[in-house]
């Protein structure tokens, strides 16, 4: 069955770029009907939806976080990716990636997420 | 925005059924029957449980079940097991084309 898996750095310093990729594994990510999303985590708190990415290409991200979100897709390696520009320590969380099933708008499968530090 | 409403903590003995609520508004749960539930145990990721308000995938027990009326959405659990002792959160999508997520419940067996 598909499977999902985050990589990327644990440690990002204050004002850079953190960047996270997602594997997907057991499925192709071209295959219709599905967004591919990220959701984070904040240290003991709820869950926040920061975007999506379709196979072709196009994306719709969190209004909060538009400014700073980029998603973008490599079919080629059955990966999508996560880039997010002048981190603070308010983006300290653990980052998911996810697959949205369109018709229903439910997260039907998670990668076990991915810790990320905001710290100098 | 703002994040759906969710109690921050229920229990309940074993056996016992016990309810979550999940309170939005008419830009979210009002609008569709796009609402989910999660349910997610320490240290884990989310498992989805309950989509479409009251429908569950498969291999999930039927003591799990979900409604909405109105603004709000519930997800009762009936039969409780020390095994459903975890971090429940609920999800809507928006008129804003985005999800949008309760502050999550933890529910206790006792």
């Amino acid at each position: 069955q598909v499977q999902l898996l985050e990589s990327g750095p644990g440690l990002v310093t204050p004002s850079q770029t953190l960047s996270l990729t997602c594997t997907v594994s057991g499925g192709s990510i071209t295959s219709g009907g599905y967004y591919w999303s990220w959701i984070r985590q904040h240290p003991g708190k709820g869950l926040e939806w920061i975007g999506y990415i379709f196979h072709s290409g196009s994306t719709y991200y969190n209004p909060s976080l538009r400014s700073r979100v980029t998603i973008s897709v490599d079919t080629s390696k059955n990966q999508f990716s996560l880039n997010l520009s002048s981190v603070t320590a308010a983006d300290t969380a653990v980052y998911y990636c996810a697959r949205d099933f369109i018709a229903d708008d439910a997260f039907d499968i998670w990668g076990p997420g991915a810790t990320v530090t905001v710290s100098s | 925005q703002s994040a759906l409403t969710q109690p921050p903590s229920v229990s309940g003995s074993p056996g016992q059924s016990v309810t979550i609520s999940c309170t939005g508004t008419s830009s979210d749960i009002g609008s569709y029957n796009r609402v989910s539930w999660y349910q997610q145990p320490p240290g884990t990721a989310p498992k989805l449980i309950i989509y479409e308000v009251s429908n569950r995938p498969s291999g999930v027990p039927d003591r799990f079940s979900g409604s909405k009326s109105g603004n709000t959405a519930s997800l009762t659990i009936s039969g409780l097991q020390a095994e459903d002792e975890a971090d429940y959160y609920c999800s809507s999508y928006t008129t804003s084309s985005t999800w949008v997520f309760g502050g999550g419940t933890k529910l206790t067996v006792l």
